[in-house]
């Protein structure tokens, strides 16, 4: 059983489009979080969410919105995709508090052409 | 502010060799501190943790010890194979956020 999994893998999109990602895990974690990596490696945090409620939000735009419909999922929608979106993004879960890992997702990779 | 600063890479090692990969960090009280492994394509694993100062986490032949003097949690490893080339991850986590290093990729030759 895959511990945090996210769909799809991979999305080739047009500019202007609206998308959405998935993210479900299965540990029991209350915390879950959204990633962007880019190019050269870089991780930057998104969003966490704590008990489906938004604890962090790291000056996102807007045009990204994360739903946790319960502390198990955790979705990302993003409105009118744009060329600079392109990156993997990765979901995690943690049990909160110090000490404790986070499990990460495989990731989508998000292609905006 | 807070951060988490690791050595750039590539790093190019022969198989066998000694490997250490520096990791500093900048934190408001005392974090978890991580290293996280990435295979190509796949996400990120946990290799080892340690949660307070003195702590040394330790898998797979890998070891880091918390340094509160030097801010400090470099990764070791006595003798890497091929399999270990990935790109590794320093990171840190407090107040509800885990904090990631830039990445170092490693490279191991046989």
């Amino acid at each position: 059983d895959t511990a945090v999994s996210q769909t799809p893998k991979y999305l080739v999109t047009q500019m202007g489009n609206d998308k959405s990602i998935k993210c479900e895990q299965n540990l029991g974690h209350d915390t879950m979080y959204w990633y962007k990596q880019d190019s050269k490696k870089f991780l930057k945090i998104m969003f966490s969410y704590n008990n489906k409620e938004l604890i962090i939000n790291e000056t996102v735009p807007n045009r990204f919105s994360p739903k946790s419909p319960d502390k198990a999922h955790l979705n990302l929608h993003i409105n009118s995709l744009e060329l600079g979106d392109s990156a993997v993004y990765f979901c995690a879960s943690s049990r909160g508090g110090g000490g404790t890992e986070a499990f990460f997702g495989q990731g989508t990779r998000l292609t905006v052409v | 502010g807070d951060s988490v600063t690791q050595m750039e890479g590539p790093v190019t090692l022969s198989e066998e060799a000694f490997l250490t990969i520096n990791c500093t960090y900048t934190a408001t009280g005392y974090p978890s501190l991580f290293w996280y492994v990435q295979y190509p394509g796949e996400g990120l694993q946990l290799l080892l943790k340690a949660t307070k100062a003195d702590d040394k986490g330790s898998n797979k032949g890998f070891e880091a010890t918390y340094r509160k003097e030097t801010t400090s949690f470099h990764l070791e490893k006595g003798s890497v194979q091929v399999s270990d080339s990935a790109v590794y991850f320093c990171a840190r986590y407090n107040f509800n956020k885990f904090y990631f290093g830039s990445g170092t990729k490693l490279n191991v030759k046989p």
